[in-house]
């Protein structure tokens, strides 16, 4: 079945610091893939996408690349800040299955000064 | 104002009883999700709508229901509450008439059954 796995947490980075946050994934279809954040007591919210292989999905400084061929989608940023501080959910939907949604179980990133 | 609102943000109930979450969108969309979040879980799908007329259970859709009662409009009950349904539950949308389908969330309803 379709699923999304990304890499355990949490994860602690000193401001500035290189971020990458691993997602693969097992789809039946063609799916589309997504990062989402949740800042501290908020809802999700769509952070990139990309719809199609070897798309790029870039925001905020953020960035993560479609790799069909190791089915990955890592999020990566150059210099997190302070303000990055929030868990990350990688998801993808696959329009065979009526687009329903898999999220992966959450990274959770502290960011310090 | 936010585009997805859920009501109440924060609940506290005591096991067997009726609870009622609602959620109210004004971005048009014709999808309507419900999910609960869980330490370590993620989200899982409790139940989806694609329209008034079509509902579909989801991952975890046992000991919960739900009534579409107009597109903007999609509410979920816990018939007899039990202290495992205890979580952050979030009521999500989106555009079936769109490509790729992204979800939008309101912000989150905490429930804590005693």
């Amino acid at each position: 079945g379709d699923s999304v796995t990304q890499m355990e947490g949490p994860v602690t980075l000193s401001e500035e610091a290189f971020l990458t946050i691993n997602c693969t994934y097992t789809a039946t279809g063609y799916p589309s893939l997504f990062w989402y954040v949740q800042y501290p007591g908020e809802g999700l919210q769509l952070l990139l996408k990309a719809t199609k292989a070897d798309d790029k999905g870039s925001n905020k400084g953020f960035e993560a690349t479609y790799r069909k061929e190791t089915t990955s989608f890592h999020l990566e940023k150059g210099s997190v800040q302070v303000s990055d501080s929030a868990v990350y959910f990688c998801a993808l939907s696959v329009r065979w299955t009526g687009n329903q949604f898999y999220f992966g179980t959450g990274t959770s990133l502290t960011v310090i000064p | 104002d936010a585009d997805v609102t859920q009501t109440p943000r924060n609940r506290i109930t005591k096991t067997g009883k009726r609870i009622m979450l609602e959620c109210s969108q004004t971005k048009g969309h014709d999808r309507m999700y419900w999910y609960r979040q869980d330490p370590g879980l993620g989200l899982r799908l409790i139940y989806y709508s694609f329209d008034v007329k079509d509902i579909n259970k989801g991952e975890i859709s046992d000991g919960y229901s739900v009534s579409r009662q107009a597109q903007a409009k999609f509410s979920l009950s816990l018939e007899s509450a039990i202290p495992n349904q205890t979580a952050l539950y979030f009521c999500a949308t989106s555009d079936g008439r769109g490509t790729s389908y992204e979800q939008y969330f309101g912000p989150g309803t905490r429930l804590t059954v005693t």
